[in-house]
């Protein structure tokens, strides 16, 4: 099983140029994530979606884009890159959450680190 | 708005000692809670998680946490580390609902011979 699939893996962009990060999960899971992880920071959520189609914003949306047209994917834009944006990006996903027998455990994919110069 | 607090951010145990890292959360509702672990150079993987029934919960490779309602803590134990534990340990909590996993900042843990 494949799980969840991020690629690029290894990235380096100048100031001011665009990227998307492509996420692919084979799970049938409802919720998609992206975190970013930074040295004495833990991992942060940009965005998350609840479902096709849908996107909300987490703790640190500021210059990040996503959409989930297909239920499959999820995708993370930076529209025009920062050295500050310079991370490790980390997709997750999950089944429903709040029901009896779930419990929200996320599935990580291997990364995909950023550097912006 | 929920948070994680990890106490240590980088432990230093030789190996055969034991081993707890704390972990509290700020919520005063029902919550699932979850220790996950990334080795150097790889992804999250889940170690352990806690969303009902007895308070102590066993996971992989011998390490176990306990959740005190009372502390809102889920502490990490393993009686014995060995060298290969050498990694960054996450603890983290979500809230019945939908709500997105909240993680604390992570420990650093290395374990010397």
């Amino acid at each position: 099983n494949a799980g969840v699939t991020q690629t690029p893996k290894f990235r380096v962009l100048k100031t001011g140029q665009s990227m998307t990060l492509l996420c692919a999960q084979d799970m049938n899971h409802e919720y998609m994530y992206w975190y970013r992880q930074d040295p004495g920071m833990g991992l942060r959520l940009i965005h998350y979606s609840v479902g096709e189609g849908t996107t909300a914003k987490g703790e640190v949306p500021d210059g990040y884009n996503v959409s989930r047209l297909k239920k499959q994917n999820f995708l993370l834009g930076l529209e025009s890159a920062a050295p500050s944006q310079t991370s490790v990006y980390f997709c997750a996903s999950s089944s429903l959450l709040g029901g009896p027998t779930t419990t929200g455990e996320l599935f990580f994919g291997e990364g995909s680190r950023l550097t912006v110069l | 708005a929920q948070s994680v607090s990890q106490h240590n951010h980088h432990v230093i145990l030789s190996e055969a000692a034991s081993l707890e890292l704390g972990c509290n959360y700020s919520y005063g509702g029902t919550v699932n809670l979850f220790w996950y672990v990334q080795y150097p150079g790889q992804h999250l993987q889940l170690l352990l998680k806690y969303f009902s029934g007895d308070p102590l919960v066993k996971g992989i490779k011998g390490f176990e946490a306990e959740f005190i309602k009372s502390k809102f803590s889920f502490n990490l134990r393993k009686p014995s580390v060995q060298w290969s534990d050498t990694a960054e340990y996450f603890c983290a909590v979500n809230a019945l609902g939908n709500t997105p996993l909240v993680f604390g900042k992570g420990t650093r843990l290395s374990v010397i011979a």
